[in-house]
């Protein structure tokens, strides 16, 4: 079974910058798998962040952006804000209709 | 504006049987693929399950299949999930999606209904 791979916390200064990424057990991931992006924080409802690997969303700031890096894919936040802590999910989508989530990356600002 | 609103849960006993709804509005509800996802108390996000458009293709999660069931109504805009064989471990927030199949991938979430199974 496929799993995918988050970072399970990661920690950003105020005004940093960070790279959140999101990999396969086995092989790359690659824009094929149309990674997305979500920002989850507990109490409130999930917000779509980037999809298709590096679109933003509407509405969503250019601080927040998607590639990939190498085999995995990214998501990077600029210029951290105190209100971007909060748990980010990637999910790719493993074809045949089958889409998996990652573990998520917690995100602390501090 | 959309809008995306789930209701139906509640606190059930294992191997018991619950329908939550999705009720949609603001966007052309027919034209869309509709996601099930799911959040464990203290865990990540799982999907659970897709509805083409039409209701013509239906996909689950191996943790889910054969037990849950996707369909929706195209006249009145919902998506229901049938769920039965309730285990401990489908205690979860259950949220809608919609499908955006271009992409794969999801947009306007609910806020979602909290499933407890407990005996």
């Amino acid at each position: 079974q496929t799993v995918v791979t988050q970072e399970p916390s990661f920690s950003v200064s105020p005004g940093g910058t960070v790279t959140l990424t999101c990999g396969l057990s086995s092989g790359s991931v690659s824009t094929s798998y149309y990674p997305s992006w979500y920002q989850h924080t507990p109490g409130q409802t999930p917000r779509t962040l980037i999809y298709n690997t590096n679109t933003r969303s509407s509405g969503v700031p250019d601080r927040f952006s998607g590639s990939i890096l190498g085999s995995k894919a990214a998501l990077t936040i600029t210029g951290a804000q105190a209100d971007d802590e909060s748990t980010y999910y990637c999910v790719l989508y493993m074809s045949s209709g089958i889409w998996v989530f990652g573990g998520g990356t917690k995100l602390t600002v501090l | 504006q959309v809008q995306v609103v789930e209701s139906g849960g509640g606190v059930v006993q294992p191997g018991r049987s619950l329908r939550l709804s999705c009720a949609t509005s603001g966007f052309a509800f027919g034209n869309y693929g509709m996601h099930w996802v799911r959040q464990a108390p203290g865990k990540g996000l799982e999907w659970v399950s897709l509805v083409w458009h039409d209701g013509g293709k239906k996909y689950y999660a191996d943790s889910v299949k054969g037990r849950f069931t996707i369909s929706r109504d195209n006249s009145n805009n919902v998506v229901y999930l049938q769920m039965n064989s309730l285990r401990d471990e489908d205690t979860a927030i259950y949220y809608c999606a919609v499908w955006f199949g271009q992409y794969e991938y999801f947009e306007h979430w609910g806020q979602g209904t909290l499933v407890t199974v407990s005996s």
